[in-house]
């Protein structure tokens, strides 16, 4: 495609309950980052890869979140036990590392009931 | 050390007129501070950015000034427009990868 693809775009869950979101990036892109957005905030950085590895994960709130990319492309944001206060949109970007330019995807909507 | 503060938090400006969007930072390691624009329902989009080795950016009717001495940054839209209507997010960085990003500001052009 030509641009990050998330999946999926709504996820609702009960408390408690394990989650898996998708990124797909721009394909060639090297870097992936993860932000958590709340209603009314501005994007919170929660991760980012560069290739295979995570470069900087200082931003995961707790041990309940891990994220994998396991061969430098598609990345899973993984949440265990969710909690309400993980209710967010989980945005997904993309980038050349070079450029600075981060493209984002639409995102996913997680509600934990 | 890591906070962005923008304001406002939201503004509201008849067409034609011109949008200012402000920006303070406080760790002197940013080296990089772009605009987002951000849609309903859509991921943000890079408007324009800037590095601290210039003053000030113009790219169309979308204006970045810069003033390292104070550690703050504006965005001025000119011209603004209905189609312009969006929340607007500063960021800064001390590479190009990890972002931190102002609270947002939604700004409303009325026709």
């Amino acid at each position: 495609g030509a641009g990050v693809s998330q999946t999926p775009s709504n996820k609702v869950t009960e408390k408690g309950k394990y989650v898996e979101l998708r990124c797909d990036p721009i394909s060639g892109h090297t870097a992936l980052y993860w932000y958590r957005q709340s209603l009314g905030q501005g994007p919170e950085f929660l991760i980012y890869f560069q290739g295979t590895g995570a470069a900087d994960d200082s931003g995961l709130p707790n041990d309940r979140f891990f994220a994998v990319r396991p061969e430098g492309s598609v990345s899973t944001l993984k949440i265990q036990r969710t909690e309400r206060g993980d209710s967010a949109v989980y945005l997904c970007a993309s980038s050349t590392f070079e450029s600075g330019e981060l493209f984002f995807g639409e995102g996913s909507r997680l509600t934990v009931l | 050390q890591q906070q962005v503060k923008q304001s406002p938090q939201s503004l509201i400006v008849q067409k034609g007129g011109i949008s200012i969007i402000n920006c303070a930072y406080e760790n002197t390691a940013f080296d990089y501070f772009p605009w987002y624009q951000q849609f309903p329902g859509k991921g943000p989009a890079l408007l324009i950015a800037i590095r601290p080795d210039v003053s000030e950016k113009k790219e169309g009717r979308f204006t970045i000034s810069f003033n390292k001495s104070a550690k703050q940054f504006s965005l001025h839209i000119m011209d603004s427009q209905p189609g312009d209507s969006a929340t607007y997010f500063c960021a800064a960085s001390p590479n190009t990868g990890k972002l931190i990003f102002g609270q947002g500001t939604t700004l409303q052009v009325k026709p």
